[in-house]
This record gives structure tokens, sequence and C-alpha cells, in this order.
């Protein structure tokens, strides 16, 4: 079964919204989650990694006021994407894992794809 | 700094046939090598790994990697192709806390 859950799967809405997307790991304490982000036939762009009770560690030339992101337990990281406007419509995915230096995988959300209209 | 790349966007396969997806890297020390398959509007599926040891790993749904080390490559391999595998495979580094994808390949299997 899934071990990372990433809600919700869709959305639609108009811009100037602000939509939070959560990712939850199920049956593992994550202390590292991350987020990318991935445009039609492209590969994942890493957004930003999400360290649980610290700041978010954001790529270069992702705006963090834009994405924000809040990793307040070991369960659960959420990414708000504020004012959404329709160049930020994409697909969305998160992914955790056990933490750094760590050879397990990660574990992948199956995305959020948004859309603003 | 590290970089893995599939040099191919796109391999099609007669279903039945051997497959191969390919993937290069460049990381200094040891990396840690996986891949990872998506289908249409999912998220990422972990297929295998290697870590140490023997140098042909195998994986789900019958797919299998060899590592080589002096042609720093980590080929993912499967004997006999199904049109279900049909999907977009990742190759990925993983080192020190730093995630590097490979562009993905697009793999097409026609019956």
């Amino acid at each position: 079964g899934a071990v990372v859950s990433q809600h919700p799967s869709w959305v639609i809405c108009k811009s100037g919204t602000s939509v939070k997307i959560e990712c939850r790991s199920l049956d593992f304490q994550a202390t590292t989650m991350f987020w990318y982000r991935q445009f039609p036939k492209q590969s994942l762009m890493l957004m930003a990694t999400s360290n649980e009770g610290s700041k978010a560690t954001y790529e270069q030339g992702v705006e963090k006021d834009k994405f924000l992101i809040n990793h307040a337990s070991l369960t659960l990281s959420t990414l708000t994407v504020t004012s959404a406007h329709p160049e930020d419509s994409s697909f969305y995915i998160c992914s955790a894992g056990p933490g750094p230096n760590s050879n397990q995988p990660q574990h992948f959300g199956d995305g959020t794809r948004l859309s603003i209209l | 700094a590290q970089s893995v790349a599939q040099p191919e966007d796109q391999v099609n396969v007669a279903e039945g046939n051997p497959l191969t997806v390919k993937c290069t890297y460049s990381v200094s020390g040891n990396p840690y090598l996986f891949w990872y398959v998506q289908y249409p509007n999912r998220g990422l599926q972990f297929l295998l790994k290697y870590i140490t040891g023997d140098n042909l790993v195998k994986g789900s749904y019958g797919f299998e990697a060899e590592f080589n080390k002096s042609q720093t490559s980590f080929h993912l391999k499967k004997p006999s192709a199904l049109v279900s595998d049909s999907a977009l495979y990742f190759c990925v580094v993983y080192n020190n806390n730093d995630m590097r994808f490979g562009a993905g390949t697009r793999l097409t299997v026609k019956p």
C-alpha cells in the first residue's frame, strides 16, 4: 500500500486563490520531505527540502513567499501556493524519506495536479 | 556536483523483446542509485536500488539494473517487455540528502 499520501490529487481554482497541498507519511516518520514540480513531459524539479521543526531549504529561483512550506510534525508537510496564478499550474509531487545519508529510497506521493483558471 | 544523464528521451520496443533504458552518472564518492517509474498523473514508484555489493540488482516487475563503476552507468533492463511497462522512467542519484533526477526516458512497448 501507499506509504506517502498526498492530498488533494486535483485542484482547479480561480486566480488569486491560495492552495494548500498536504503530504503525509503513513507508516514511518519522515524527518525530511521534498517538494517537486513537474512540467509536462519533463523531469522533476526540486523546489525545496522540508525539515521537521525547522525552516525549509529552497532551491535557487523558487520564491519562498510564494510557496510556503510547513513541516510541523514527523508525518506531515504542507505546501501552500499563495495567491496562485495560471503560471503556477503544474503537477506537484512530494517525497518522504528517513533522512540525510540514508540509503533507503524516497517514497513519493501520487502528486497534485493544480490548474489555475 | 553530481549529475545524472539519460541519453534517450524515448525508447520503443516490441512486446516480448528485451528492453534497456540507459543511465550514466557523475558523482564523487560512492553513489546510491535508484530507478523509479511514473505512470500518467501519478507519483513515482520505486523499482530498484544499488547501494553496495552485487553489481546486478533485481527489482520490481521483473526489472533489473547493472551497476558499472568503470563506465559510471546504471542501465535498467528487462528480458521480455510488456505493454504495461509503457511509462516514464527516471534514474536517480542520491548522496548526502542531495537527490538528482535524470531527465526521464519514455518507454513505449508496442503489442
